[in-house]
């Protein structure tokens, strides 16, 4: 069965400094990876994706993830934190078509100080 | 971009009561869409996938008679946790899947209800 590690439970960065949150997956296929970001009173946010290609994946806000998979890994990074990106991080995996069925890490929270 | 809303936002029933929590696509059609629950400093975990017009499917452990989801419209879902125990208490996400012009499939999820069974 699939599953999904997140391995820091939190994290605190400095405003400016450089994140890395990671994720180790187990899936027997080709793997459909997500990052999401979840804030206080808001819904789940898509961050980005990968389904094939470039293992390099570039999202929204700054993020970009690189899938490895002899490491079965998709690590999100940013190159510079800012205050509006503390949240929680949550990584996918999806099975099924299109990888609907999404199995989740534990999450990781993220704390920026100034 | 699509949005998800939920309805309540958060609920306290009593145990031994019904409590309904409607998902909502408001500007897109979702033939399929999912519910979650989350724990306390955990993770979600899908607890089943709702297809319009047609049953749900329940993940292993899921009680469907407890766990009532019905998906009569393409923009309405709706979960029903029935005869509620303090067990229940947890925070429940839906999000709606909707598939873009090049064939991926992204879930939007809505904002949660958080169910608190006294």
């Amino acid at each position: 069965a699939q599953s999904v590690t997140q391995p820091d439970i939190h994290i605190t960065v400095s405003e400016g400094a450089s994140l890395e949150l990671r994720c180790n997956y187990s899936y027997g296929a080709t793997p459909y990876l997500f990052w999401y970001v979840q804030s206080p009173g808001q819904g789940l946010q898509l961050l980005l994706k990968y389904f094939s290609g470039d293992t390099l994946v570039q999202g929204i806000k700054g993020f970009e993830a690189e899938f490895k998979r002899s490491q079965s890994s998709f690590n999100l990074r940013k190159p510079s934190v800012h205050w509006s990106d503390a949240a929680e991080y949550f990584c996918a995996v999806g099975a099924g078509e299109y990888g609907n069925k999404l199995v989740f890490g534990a999450g990781t929270i993220l704390r920026v100080k100034s | 971009g699509a949005v998800v809303s939920q309805h309540p936002s958060w609920v306290i029933c009593k145990s031994g009561t019904s409590v309904k929590i409607e998902c909502r696509s408001l500007d897109f059609q979702a033939t399929t869409m999912f519910w979650y629950r989350q724990f306390p400093k955990q993770s979600l975990m899908l607890m089943a996938t709702s297809n319009e017009g047609s049953k749900a499917t329940y993940e292993q452990g899921v009680e469907k008679d407890k766990f009532l989801i019905n998906h009569a419209s393409l923009t309405l879902s709706t979960l029903t946790v029935t005869s509620a125990h303090p067990e229940d208490s947890s925070f429940y996400i839906c999000s709606a899947r909707v598939p873009p012009r090049t064939g991926s499939y992204e879930q939007y999820f809505g904002p949660g209800t958080r169910l608190t069974v006294t």
